[in-house]
């Protein structure tokens, strides 16, 4: 069975802070997806980031980077220089490689950015 | 840019009664899901479509739910006989090819009373 853990159920920062939000999965595939998603105070979902299990090439985009590590089973988010509009709360999910698939959530961290 | 959505935003619907939400998903996409997301909790999965038929759902989604697409644009979401624990944010989402990443909709927040 597949299972996404985010520990951290609220993390709250001053704007400029760095904060990083930990995801731990748990899979027997070999294959699998890994994404994080940001659902804004306003409720929908979006999509941040998809990477696959076997690229481990840390990725960033602007102030967000991601660090995927197989060996402890993480696929951590930093955000580098918090703002306020970061404020929501942030998915980690898995989907493994079947054909149209489900997205396993974990249950989110709530971020909160004061200026 | 290409959307998913869905209608209505917010329904309000007595214990016992039908709904149902609506989704439109991107036009080219083949893959379709039905979340929900009971208030403060974690996303969860319901259902998935695939070629006109279920292609995987939850324990969640029991015979009180029921999905279809019935004109080959829309994706329906019914619960026949509404229960208060039934109230929930619900999305719907759709994908292009396996294991891309999901477009999801701005949801339909359902209240039970």
């Amino acid at each position: 069975a597949q299972k996404v853990t985010q520990a951290q159920t609220e993390i709250s920062v001053v704007e400029k802070e760095d904060v990083t939000l930990d995801c731990v999965y748990e899979t027997r595939d070999t294959t699998y997806y890994l994404f994080w998603y940001k659902q804004p105070p306003s409720g929908e979902l979006v999509f941040l980031i998809r990477r696959n299990s076997f690229d481990e090439q840390n990725e960033i985009s602007g102030r967000y980077s991601w660090n995927f590590q197989k060996s402890t089973s993480s696929f951590n988010f930093t955000i580098t220089a918090s703002q306020v509009v970061d404020s929501a709360v942030y998915f980690c999910a898995l989907s493994v490689n079947q054909a149209g698939t489900a997205l396993i959530f974990g249950k989110g961290t709530t971020l909160s950015v004061s200026s | 840019e290409p959307e998913v959505t869905q209608t209505p935003s917010h329904q309000v619907t007595q214990m016992g009664q039908e709904v149902i939400l609506r989704c439109v998903p991107i036009s080219n996409h083949l893959y379709f899901y039905w979340y929900r997301q009971i208030l403060g909790q974690k996303v969860e999965f319901l259902v998935s479509f695939y070629n006109n038929e279920i292609s995987e759902k939850s324990e969640i989604f029991d015979d009180q739910f029921s999905v279809e697409r019935p004109d080959g644009s829309n994706f329906t979401l019914k619960i026949r006989s509404t229960k208060l624990e039934d109230s929930a944010m619900y999305f719907c989402a759709s994908i292009a090819q396996t294991n891309t990443e999901a477009f999801f909709g701005q949801g339909t927040r359902l209240t039970v009373v």
